[in-house]
């Protein structure tokens, strides 16, 4: 069964670095998505992108968040200066519009660590 | 503004029981509820959903009711096993451009053996 994949599964970065987190979404979903998960928290939604770009975003999602489908397969997400308070669990999901709704499915995760 | 609000936020039950847990929603034009498993460091996995324009579904051991007046829908999970420990999320579909979903904040359940 078709999976989205993320990687890398942990990374730990310095406050005020840049990272990149990347995500292979289901090969024929077109509705990509950011969510994130602070620890012991719900998971909140960030961004959702189509068609090469943003549909919806988040408060959340400031001028700092970036995200770009480079090629045909990857779904990135950049945050240009990182804060400690990014620290968080981030999880792409795609879907695929099925009679109406989008049916979304996860991937596994990428722990991000600010130190 | 959009919430969705979910009981209990942990349950322990004796394996073979049932469990259930409940959700609320705040937007009454959502007309797509899921349920995510979440297992300890893996992202959340679509366990079942349902749509407005039903009022139950089940799938083996689980089922999934909705009252769309009342706004109120709900997971049943019957013969608990302790594989189905993990933390529960119910999830209601806002409808903006693509959907993007409102989480609840999580039930986690622990199944005794």
């Amino acid at each position: 069964e078709p999976e989205v994949t993320q990687t890398p599964s942990h990374q730990v970065t310095q406050m005020g670095q840049e990272v990149i987190l990347r995500c292979v979404p289901i090969s024929n979903h077109l509705y990509f998505y950011w969510y994130r998960q602070i620890l012991g928290q719900k998971v909140e939604f960030l961004v959702s992108f189509y068609n090469n770009e943003i549909s919806e975003k988040s408060e959340i999602f400031d001028d700092q968040f970036s995200v770009e489908r480079p090629d045909g397969s990857n779904f990135t997400l950049k945050i240009r200066s990182t804060k400690l308070e990014d620290s968080a669990m981030y999880f792409c999901a795609s879907s695929v519009n099925r009679g109406g709704v989008y049916v979304q499915y996860f991937g596994p995760g990428t722990r991000l660590t600010v130190t | 503004g959009e919430n969705v609000e979910q009981h209990p936020s942990t349950l322990s039950v004796q394996e073979g029981d049932s469990a259930v847990i409940k959700c609320t929603y705040s937007d009454s034009a959502s007309n797509y509820f899921p349920w995510y498993k979440q297992e300890l460091g893996k992202g959340p996995q679509l366990i079942i959903d349902i749509r407005s324009n039903v009022g139950e579904k089940k799938d083996q051991r689980i089922a999934v009711t909705l009252n769309k007046t009342a706004k109120h829908f709900s997971l049943h999970i019957t013969e608990t096993q302790p594989e189905d420990s993990a933390v529960y999320f119910c999830a209601a579909e806002m409808k903006t451009s693509y959907d993007k979903v409102i989480f609840g904040p999580g039930t986690s359940l622990s199944v005794i053996p």
